[in-house]
């Protein structure tokens, strides 16, 4: 089983919807998360942090389920601005100083 | 404009040329690493420091080789180009690696042929 992994999609919504990915990881022991966004060819840059149940920022909410090993993403009310890669990352054997990509979810919001 | 510069850019390279991909940071930031990023496969680690004269190896680090003089430089070595080191590289940059926030560079597309 890979560390991290991710649906990568592509995830095709119109503006103005709803739409959560999830992440699996294997590292039971884990204890932060966090996701990354990358626009096409370009550098990831943190979107978000997650240390215990969850995080919200506007309209993006992270949720952790430990007993399922899981994260999810969700994002309302879609923007266009919001099309991009979603990456799910993991501290390397929890040592934070290593990180660990998922392969990432593709989102393309629609008009 | 403080951040992480990596350079080149672009480059290609012959089978079996060397060169050296660089990335500077001026945050001072003591925790720096290099990424490749393949399709469909993510960001992997290859090699990292936790500061100056200290370097460890990541996830996938055969054919590459690392130093970390100063603070501020961290350069990757390929010593012996083979094709399958065409991707992406990005160097990233941690004050505080625990939070998850990295500062990227804007990353080199390498191709060898």
């Amino acid at each position: 089983r890979k560390e991290v992994e991710q649906d990568p999609g592509p995830f095709n919504v119109p503006e103005g919807a709803t739409v959560a990915f999830n992440c699996t990881y294997s590292n039971s022991a884990s204890q932060s998360f966090f996701w990354y966004r990358q626009d096409c060819r370009k550098e990831p840059k943190l979107l978000m942090s997650v240390y215990s149940s969850g995080n919200e920022d506007g309209r993006f909410t992270a949720q952790l389920n430990r007993a399922s090993q899981y994260i999810s993403l969700l994002i309302r009310d879609s923007k266009l601005s919001d099309s991009a890669t979603y990456l799910c990352v993991v501290p390397w054997r929890n040592q934070g100083g290593k990180l660990i990509f998922g392969q990432g979810t593709e989102l393309s919001v629609k008009p | 404009n403080a951040g992480v510069t990596q350079t080149p850019k672009f480059q290609v390279l012959k089978t079996g040329q060397s060169m050296t991909l660089q990335c500077a940071q001026d945050m001072n930031h003591e925790y720096m690493s290099w990424y490749r990023q393949d399709p469909g496969m993510g960001l992997r680690l290859i090699h990292y420091s936790v500061g100056a004269g200290i370097t460890d190896q990541g996830e996938v680090p055969n054919g590459y080789n690392v130093s970390r003089s100063t603070t501020e430089d961290f350069p990757l070595r390929l010593l012996l180009a083979a094709p399958s080191q065409t991707s992406v590289y990005f160097c990233a940059s941690s004050y505080s690696p625990g939070t998850g926030h990295y500062t990227f560079g804007s990353g080199t597309r390498l191709t060898v042929v």
